[in-house]
């Protein structure tokens, strides 16, 4: 089955820690992107790629880093300069560079920072 | 830039009753219009989405749209509503015209009481 995958579902950090979010997705896509949830913001864009081995910061980059060295995938670093990490982190793909072109989102990681 | 409003946080409906989730869009030029299910602690998934042609959407699981241009709205409709419905429902537009990011709304809680 083609999808995206997010990995793992739940991840505890103690401050201080980084941690990497796993984001893989077979569809072939060309774009992936990172999104943070909390309760009544809505989505809030963290980084996105457009192609391999190039990223682009979003609103809310700082306190985070990505790597995009294969198509597939798209692994997002929470630094300990994050400073408010605790969120649901919601990884994407399109297919394409066309405005129209759907999203298709991964199921997810809970971070709790402890 | 472009952004979306959604005026309602949580909705709460009785099964089998009609709803409509609203939102608004500020927009000068043309606009094409997303909306999104997320139902808990899972990604989400297109709902429906407006790009050009006819102003009435209809999109999975029963869901419609109607664009409206005189009034800047997208909002969201389904004629009778299951338990199964219950999730939070998110509307967006790209960033601007020809951008490959998009903005969400804030989400609206539908609750469907049986």
């Amino acid at each position: 089955d083609g999808g995206i995958t997010q990995s793992p579902k739940y991840l505890f950090r103690k401050e201080g820690q980084n941690v990497t979010l796993s984001c893989e997705q077979n569809l072939n896509h060309d774009a992936m992107y990172w999104y943070r949830q909390d309760p009544g913001q809505g989505l809030r864009l963290i980084y996105y790629s457009q192609i391999v081995n190039d990223f682009q910061k979003g609103d809310i980059a700082e306190g985070y880093s990505v790597s995009r060295e294969k198509k597939e995938s798209f692994p997002l670093t929470v630094t300990s300069a994050q400073k408010n990490p605790t969120a649901f982190y919601l990884c994407a793909s399109r297919r394409g560079d066309t405005t129209t072109d759907t999203q298709y989102f991964g199921p997810g990681t809970r971070l709790t920072v402890l | 830039a472009q952004s979306v409003t959604q005026l309602d946080s949580q909705v709460p409906v009785f099964e089998e009753a009609p709803v409509e989730l609203r939102c608004n869009y500020s927009s000068s030029v043309s606009v094409y219009l997303f909306w999104y299910v997320q139902y808990p602690n899972q990604g989400l998934q297109l709902l429906l989405k407006y790009l050009s042609g006819s102003t009435l959407v209809k999109g999975i699981n029963g869901f419609e749209a109607e664009f409206n241009k005189s009034q800047t709205s997208f909002h969201l409709r389904k004629p009778s509503v299951h338990i199964s419905d219950t999730a939070e429902y998110f509307c967006a537009v790209p960033l601007q015209t020809g951008a490959n990011n998009l903005f969400f709304g804030t989400g609206t809680r539908l609750t469907v009481i049986p």
